[in-house]
């Protein structure tokens, strides 16, 4: 089976836009995860995606919100950007409670 | 309470030897436990794992040692290679089944195999 994609892989943005990120998870898999990767904060949970329905949230402003579609492929939005949203966003897939990580899409904030 | 906390921030070890990592966890509720190894570049990629009913679990030159009393569980490395340097996460979860999938990290290792 294919692994977990993202798109794009890296991406620069300026304070105050906008950006959307994709995952297409492994096939069969209806669980979506996405979470936020800095030097600072580590590995940190966003929200997972079960279904087309959130299923949890963590602690992040509502700047980031997500949304899934009947194919299980998710998209992550951040709106007003931000310098501190500089990261590496990684998204997981599961269909048992193991998670499987794509290689992440790099977000640069200017 | 979601705390994951994990020792030591950096190891270097030289090849052949054993890499021990250690994590801590605060949550009782917690009965997932996997470790993950992530390359520069890359996403994590999921190494090993273990639930509550052992106390230990082997794959290949890896091991977990889990401790139920002491919330502690920890990631032995044997005969570790020039290819094992990589930053290690531990991570713990609940039930997926009843609380779906969140994984809380601990702060990663980096792990240095000298050759």
């Amino acid at each position: 089976k294919a692994g977990v994609t993202q798109t794009p892989r890296y991406l620069i943005k300026t304070r105050g836009q906008q950006v959307t990120l994709s995952c297409s998870p492994i096939s069969g898999h209806r669980s979506v995860s996405w979470y936020q990767q800095t030097p600072g904060q580590g590995l940190q949970f966003l929200f997972e995606y079960f279904s087309e329905t959130q299923r949890n949230k963590g602690n992040f402003p509502g700047r980031f919100s997500g949304r899934q579609f009947s194919n299980s492929r998710s998209e992550m939005n951040v709106s007003t950007l931000e310098l501190g949203d500089s990261a590496l966003y990684l998204c997981a897939s599961s269909d048992s409670g193991e998670q499987y990580f794509g290689p992440g899409t790099r977000l640069t904030v200017t | 309470q979601q705390q994951v906390k994990q020792s030591p921030q950096s190891l270097i070890v030289q090849k052949g030897g054993i890499s021990i990592i250690n994590c801590a966890y605060e949550n009782t509720a917690f009965d997932y436990f996997p470790w993950y190894q992530q390359f520069p570049g890359k996403g994590p990629a999921l190494l090993i794992a273990i639930r509550p009913d052992v106390s230990e679990k082997k794959e290949g030159r890896f091991t977990i040692s889990f401790n139920k009393s002491a919330k502690q569980f920890s990631l032995h490395i044997m005969d570790s290679q020039p290819g094992d340097s990589a930053t290690y996460f531990c991570a713990a979860s609940t039930d997926y089944t009843a609380a779906g999938n969140k994984l809380t990290f601990g702060g990663g290792t980096r792990v240095l195999v000298k050759p």
